[in-house]
């Protein structure tokens, strides 16, 4: 398997546009989780899914950010309107059982 | 979930072993102890998890001590590969897929 997937790798936007991180969890898994990573707060879950229904979203940060999963390989992590203060790895991963989760390489997001 | 206490950073020759502790004090009977590590710029990677008995994998060995409040992480060869922020991390295994990070243990292998 090629493990979980993320797209893009890199994303530079400026203040107010749009952003839409991918990602493609391992096939099988049931769980996919949105995680975010900066020096300051470390790295945070922003919000999972099981088979496909959101399960906890308390640490999406705010109303700007929405994620979706339509399908069992396919989840999104959108912004809008971005701001410089969003600019973190964002890391997308996914697990069979809860614990084991399986991360992808991350997306390094810089807002200007 | 329990909170764990894990030093800031250590140091280990290549081809040493690493014991890398970790204390939970706090823990209750139904709760585990994960490890992951995250290699500079990449993602977390899940090296082990146990409940009470000692657990051994290919990539580490994990002791916990009788009463559950501490635990080792031991990499028996490190190598210079192995250098990465290592977190221990204690979770129900029922509960929800939350896994809470904390600032976890800076390993330095050296040559």
């Amino acid at each position: 398997d090629a493990g979980v997937i993320q797209s893009p790798r890199h994303e530079v936007t400026e203040m107010g546009q749009e952003v839409t991180l991918r990602c493609k969890p391992i096939s099988g898994h049931d769980y996919l989780f949105w995680y975010r990573q900066t020096m300051m707060r470390g790295l945070e879950l922003l919000i999972y899914f099981n088979n496909n229904v959101p399960i906890d979203d308390s640490g999406m940060p705010e109303d700007r950010f929405s994620a979706k999963m339509p399908n069992a390989s396919f989840s999104t992590l959108k912004i809008q309107p971005s701001e410089p203060r969003d600019s973190a790895v964002y890391f997308c991963a996914s697990s069979l059982l809860p614990g084991t989760q399986y991360f992808g390489p991350g997306t390094r997001l810089t807002v200007l | 979930d329990a909170k764990t206490t894990q030093p800031t950073s250590m140091d280990c020759a290549e081809g040493r072993a690493a014991n890398l502790p970790c204390n939970h004090s706090t823990i209750s009977g139904n709760e585990y102890v994960y490890w992951y590590r995250q290699i500079h710029s990449q993602g977390p990677q899940y090296i082990i998890h146990g409940l009470k008995n000692n657990e051994t994998n290919e990539m580490a060995s994990l002791i916990i001590t009788e009463d559950r409040k501490s635990s080792t992480l031991i990499l028996p060869h490190a190598t210079l590969r192995d250098t990465a922020v290592y977190y221990c991390i204690v979770k129900l295994m029922s509960n929800t897929g939350k896994l809470i990070f904390g600032q976890g243990t800076t390993l330095q292998v050296k040559p």
